[in-house]
């Protein structure tokens, strides 16, 4: 089955810098992957995805790209902010009629002003 | 509109009891999925549901988890003879099947404590 590795786990930065979180997958059947934000005791928040016909994906600060060849992705969220920290997942599927979602571990974002 | 929603939002159990755990999935929404979240984890598929019937339970950790959604809405996951290892966050989340159908929305969770 698919296996999601996400890293680093934990990531400090200071306001205004860029924050880049890496994951890698092993299902090349995978063609669906979102991240979600997750603060403590809330709900994860889908804050975007990319599907696998596409390389990058822009929604204002965040970005993500894809590279099918090497089964891995990124995050890039520029100019973090302090409510930018949260717990941010990973995750991969092979999205045919709803299938699970596989995610990563997370990795703990601290911005600090 | 209104989001997923789960109640109840914790529930404290004795090892050995019986829990029920309900999910709202957002209206229209066909797919329905459960996940459990440990902590310091991300959230573990559990099972799916396409309508009324369970599509994908392969993530079901044993024969003492069940889940069921009657009428294609709302879901419930029950768990009997509950073990401390059962405590964790569980999450519903549900999604369109469609040309954008990819994205799963989440509900807040129950936090279950298995004393």
């Amino acid at each position: 089955g698919e296996n999601v590795e996400q890293h680093p786990s934990t990531l400090s930065v200071q306001e205004g810098d860029s924050a880049v979180i890496k994951c890698t997958y092993s299902d090349s059947a995978s063609n669906y992957f979102p991240w979600y934000k997750q603060e403590l005791g809330k709900r994860p928040q889908l804050i975007i995805d990319i599907r696998s016909n596409v390389g990058e994906k822009k929604d204002q600060r965040i970005a993500v790209t894809l590279n099918k060849t090497a089964k891995h992705f990124s995050l890039h969220i520029t100019e973090t902010q302090p409510e930018d920290s949260a717990v941010y997942f990973c995750a991969a599927s092979n999205n045919q009629a709803g299938t699970a979602l596989i995610f990563g571990k997370g990795t703990t974002l601290s911005v600090s002003s | 509109g209104a989001g997923v929603s789960q109640t109840p939002s914790n529930k404290v159990t004795e090892k050995g009891k019986y829990v029920e755990l309900r999910c709202d999935p957002i209206s229209g929404h066909t797919a329905l999925y459960w996940y459990r979240q440990s902590l310091g984890q991300g959230p573990e598929f559990l099972i799916y549901f396409q309508g009324t019937g369970a599509a994908d339970d392969s993530g079901l950790p044993n024969d003492r988890f069940f889940a069921v959604r009657p009428e294609g809405s709302v879901s419930t996951l029950k768990i009997q003879r509950t073990e401390r290892g059962d405590s964790a966050v569980y999450l519903c989340a549900s999604s369109l099947i469609g040309t954008s159908a990819y994205e799963q929305y989440f509900g807040p969770g129950t936090r279950l404590t298995v004393t």
